[in-house]
């Protein structure tokens, strides 16, 4: 069974441009959240969706956005780059919505904003 | 809000010894479940251990086991055997939901190093 793929795996951008990053959840997973991981702030929760629907967004300004495609797969954009987005975007695929559920996480996406 | 920290920024064993790492969260919810997830070089964020808060007994996984103590909310992790695939990051996690979906914090991550 094929894991979480995120794709690219490493992207560099300029400040001002936007991004769009993918991730393919293993097949049968309905939910997917996605995190940003840099030094300073560690691992935080960006958003969650779950049947094509968001269901949670943590506390991160709307230049981060995402979606859910109906095959589960989702993709997170974020514009008007900042030097301060750099990081490693992680995402994770459950196959439900309840806690006790692992979550797998995809190798993650090296975002590099020069 | 839950908050998970994580005191320990680097930990070092040595290979065949037993290390705990340590974990402290704060939350007023009942119902939660607790992870340690293992993040080596390559980045993937792996499964070491989890635990569900209103189970007493606490989890094993082969040379993995953990010490919870929910009234003191602490979630500590034990490696026995340690290997030098053992180093890595690992993070203490806190998972919950509610009616907007999960909620799911990480402490900040403590690294392991494994001395031949």
């Amino acid at each position: 069974k094929a894991g979480v793929t995120q794709t690219p795996r490493y992207l560099i951008k300029t400040r001002g441009q936007q991004v769009t990053l993918s991730c393919s959840p293993i097949s049968g997973h309905r939910s997917v959240s996605w995190y940003q991981q840099t030094p300073g702030q560690g691992l935080q929760f960006l958003f969650e969706y779950f049947s094509e629907t968001q269901r949670n967004k943590g506390n991160f300004p709307g230049r981060f956005s995402g979606r859910q495609f109906s095959n589960s797969r989702s993709e997170m954009n974020v514009s008007t780059l900042e030097l301060g987005d750099s990081a490693l975007y992680l995402c994770a695929s459950s196959l439900a919505v309840v806690s006790n559920t692992e979550a797998f996480f995809g190798q993650g996406t090296r975002l590099t904003v020069v | 809000a839950q908050t998970v920290t994580q005191s320990q920024p680097e930990m070092s064993v040595q290979e065949a010894e037993t290390v705990t790492l340590s974990c402290t969260y704060d939350t007023s919810e009942s119902d939660y479940y607790l992870f340690w997830y293992k993040q080596p070089p390559s980045r993937q964020m792996i499964l070491v251990i989890r635990q569900e808060a209103y189970k007493q007994q606490n989890a094993t996984e082969n040379r993995f086991s953990v010490n919870f103590q929910k009234a003191a909310k602490s979630f500590s992790l034990k490696i026995s055997d340690s290997q030098l695939g053992d180093a890595a990051m690992y993070f203490c996690a806190y998972r919950s939901w509610d009616n907007y979906g999960q909620n799911f914090v990480f402490g900040p991550g403590t690294r392991l190093s494994v001395l031949p």
